[in-house]
């Protein structure tokens, strides 16, 4: 039972770097999101996805980019990182019912 | 814009006791209510999902209810044990149905004392 898989788990970058970060469902999910969680801040939508071919900007989409080419898969681009993306993201999937299914995170440092 | 306001920030008490967490949401126009329970360095993990058209959800020991017109949700932990302790979280759609993602507290961090 795979669910929700994130790869990679840790990494670190300099400044200025950059990197993607894969989700993968094999539920057959609609709908996909990336969140980015920091202390004090809780949970924040980064950027979601409708369907396969679709995205739209959530609460915090400033040094993000997202892609959805296949339905079961969701990229999340950082182009040049910055510190204040050293965060923990999580991305989710649902189906029409609305359960949330997590992903069990992708430590990010930038230094 | 959906806000979403979770009491007590954190909680300690004795095994064996039963606890009330508490959420609530500035937008009363949702399709559904989430629980979910975080562990530390872990993912979330849905615990109760509560539709409009439902007053309340049980899962064993867990209960939530839903008060749309008050804006408030409630989680019930009956016989609380060890294993319960982790940080317990509310998420209520940003619009509607929640296609467009759900806004969520900062959550309760639960210590069940053994």
């Amino acid at each position: 039972n795979a669910g929700v898989t994130q790869t990679p788990k840790f990494r670190v970058l300099k400044t200025g770097q950059s990197m993607t970060l894969l989700c993968a469902q094999d539920m057959n999910h609609e709908y996909m999101y990336w969140y980015r969680q920091d202390p004090g801040m809780g949970l924040r939508l980064i950027h979601y996805s409708v369907g396969e071919g679709t995205t739209a900007k959530g609460e915090v989409p400033d040094g993000y980019n997202v892609s959805r080419l296949k339905k079961q898969n969701f990229l999340l681009g950082l182009e040049s990182a910055a510190p204040s993306q050293t965060s923990v993201y999580f991305c989710a999937s649902t189906h029409y019912t609305g359960e949330l299914f997590f992903g069990e995170g992708s430590r990010l440092t930038v230094l | 814009k959906q806000e979403v306001t979770q009491i007590p920030a954190a909680l300690s008490v004795p095994e064996g006791e039963n606890l009330v967490l508490n959420c609530s949401f500035t937008d009363s126009a949702i399709y559904n209510l989430q629980w979910f329970r975080q562990d530390p360095g872990k993912g979330l993990t849905s615990l109760l999902l509560i539709q409009s058209s439902q007053r309340e959800q049980t899962s064993g020991r867990l209960n939530a209810s839903l008060d749309k017109s008050s804006g408030r949700s409630t989680l019930y932990i009956a016989a609380s044990q060890p294993g319960d302790s982790a940080t317990y979280l509310c998420a209520a759609p940003y619009s509607g149905g929640g296609a467009d993602g759900l806004t969520f507290g900062k959550g309760t961090h639960l210590i069940i004392q053994p």
